[in-house]
């Protein structure tokens, strides 16, 4: 298994604005990924987080929306920018590890005003 | 394209009787699938998983599944349910990493 933390844990936001979500892990793995749950509603995969290169991003989620980083193999970050009332989610980093479980962080639940 | 169906919202059971939780998917190839659970303001906690092997799979707090290929369905079943079992259940599949989910299924089972 993996240990996940995600920062903060929560928020609320203005309209207009950005947030930057932390996703630490407590040992090196090849892959995370980042997904979102909107209320009362399912996880729906965002994108994977490439360590060394630009995320993979899934239908319906774009760069400029989400951008994200992970410059090594313990650590990503999420952005969701220009956020909208629609934004407002329970956003989940993830990793995978070599038993081909996810392993998901505790979430940081978003409220945009 | 790859999806997942648990076709029922809600299960209310009595404490000590049977839970089973549905599930049934679509995808190509060999399937992935797995079982999670989320309890209020908590992230998600893997329960099990089937990936080969034998079609009975056991995991955590005492669950298991019943993997059937000719009916592909993955449905999680507890033979004795706890009022700590109440929760949101969500079945998932790959048959790479990336992980389609169930709507999500409502347990409630009552003292």
């Amino acid at each position: 298994s993996a240990v996940i933390s995600q920062k903060p844990s929560r928020d609320i936001c203005q309209r207009g604005t950005s947030l930057t979500i932390q996703c630490q892990v407590d040992s090196q793995v090849t892959m995370m990924f980042w997904y979102r749950q909107q209320p009362g509603q399912s996880l729906t995969l965002i994108a994977t987080a490439n360590q060394g290169s630009e995320a993979t991003y899934e239908s319906g989620f774009v760069i400029d929306k989400f951008p994200i980083s992970r410059p090594n193999l313990t650590f990503s970050t999420l952005t969701v920018s220009n956020m909208s009332p629609e934004d407002s989610s329970i956003y989940l980093c993830s990793v995978l590890t070599g038993g081909n479980e996810q392993f998901f962080g505790p979430g940081t639940r978003l409220t945009v005003l | 394209a790859q999806s997942v169906a648990q076709p029922e919202d809600q299960v209310n059971v009595a404490e000590g009787n049977p839970l089973t939780v549905k599930c049934t998917y679509s995808v190509s190839g060999n399937p992935y699938l797995f079982w999670y659970v989320q309890y209020p303001n908590r992230g998600l906690q893997f329960l099990l998983k089937y990936i080969t092997g034998d079609n009975l799979v056991k995991g955590s707090y005492g669950f298991e599944a019943e993997f059937n290929k000719s009916q592909t369905s993955f449905h999680l079943k507890k033979p004795s349910a706890l009022v700590s079992d109440s929760a949101l259940y969500f079945c998932a599949v790959t048959n790479d990493y990336k992980l389609s989910f169930g709507a999500g299924t409502t347990v409630t089972v009552r003292a």
